[in-house]
């Protein structure tokens, strides 16, 4: 089973600072990444993935993310924040099964953004 | 713009009740998905399903069914709610083989209150 780790549960950065959230998988063959943001009171939105090519992805919003098969990481990140970025984010990996795909996703990580 | 519709944003419900949360989805898409999001264990999935009347379990299907009789919508059923089932509950959907890895689109959510 293909699993996903987000280490930090909480960051916290000023406005205008630069920020990585990190990702690690596991998986025993190729893998789909994803992140996902939600803000508050809402649902869940497709920021960045990873499907081949180019392992430097980039999403909404100005952030981007590397995908490092060596280390099975997958770190999104953002050279300058916004107040506006607060929010949580969600890491994912994609898994096939049976007759359809499913999502697997990490814990999540709450970027706070302070002025 | 897939939408996905959440019949209700906030539910109280009593112990024991029978609940139904509803889905709808409008892009015709083949795999539908309920996820329960609780803080520090992220998003984790119930039950998928990747055509009209078929399912599969999630990794926690205890003390929960899913029907779905028509493609675009998808229901989960608490049979017998309980207060550890107090949670926001999300549904998703995407499309069916390799475009899955373009991402599901996800409902804004209900939050469950069981009392």
């Amino acid at each position: 089973a293909q699993s996903v780790t987000q280490l930090d549960s909480q960051v916290p950065v000023f406005e205008e600072a630069p920020v990585e959230l990190r990702c690690n998988y596991s998986s025993s063959v190729s893998v789909y990444l994803f992140w996902y943001v939600q803000y508050p009171n809402q649902g869940l939105q497709l920021l960045l993935k990873y499907l081949s090519g180019s392992t430097l992805v980039k999403g909404i919003n100005g952030f981007e993310a590397e995908f490092n098969k060596s280390q099975t990481s997958f770190h999104l990140r953002k050279p300058s924040v916004h107040i506006s970025d607060t929010a949580e984010y969600f890491c994912a990996v994609s898994d096939f099964t049976g007759g359809g795909n499913k999502l697997t996703f990490g814990t999540g990580t709450q970027l706070k953004v302070e002025l | 713009d897939v939408k996905v519709t959440q019949s209700s944003r906030y539910l109280v419900k009593r112990t024991g009740e029978k609940v139904f949360l509803e889905c709808v989805q409008d892009m015709d898409h083949e795999n539908m998905f309920w996820y329960r999001q609780d803080p520090g264990l992220g998003l984790r999935l119930i039950y998928f399903s990747y055509d009209v009347k078929m399912k599969e379990k999630g990794d926690i299907p205890e003390g929960y069914s899913v029907s779905r009789e028509k493609k675009e919508r998808f229901s989960l059923i608490l049979e017998s709610a309980s207060t550890n089932q107090t949670s926001m509950y999300l549904c998703a959907s995407g499309p069916l083989g390799h475009l899955i890895n373009y991402g599901y689109t996800f409902g804004s959510g209900t939050r469950l209150t069981v009392v």
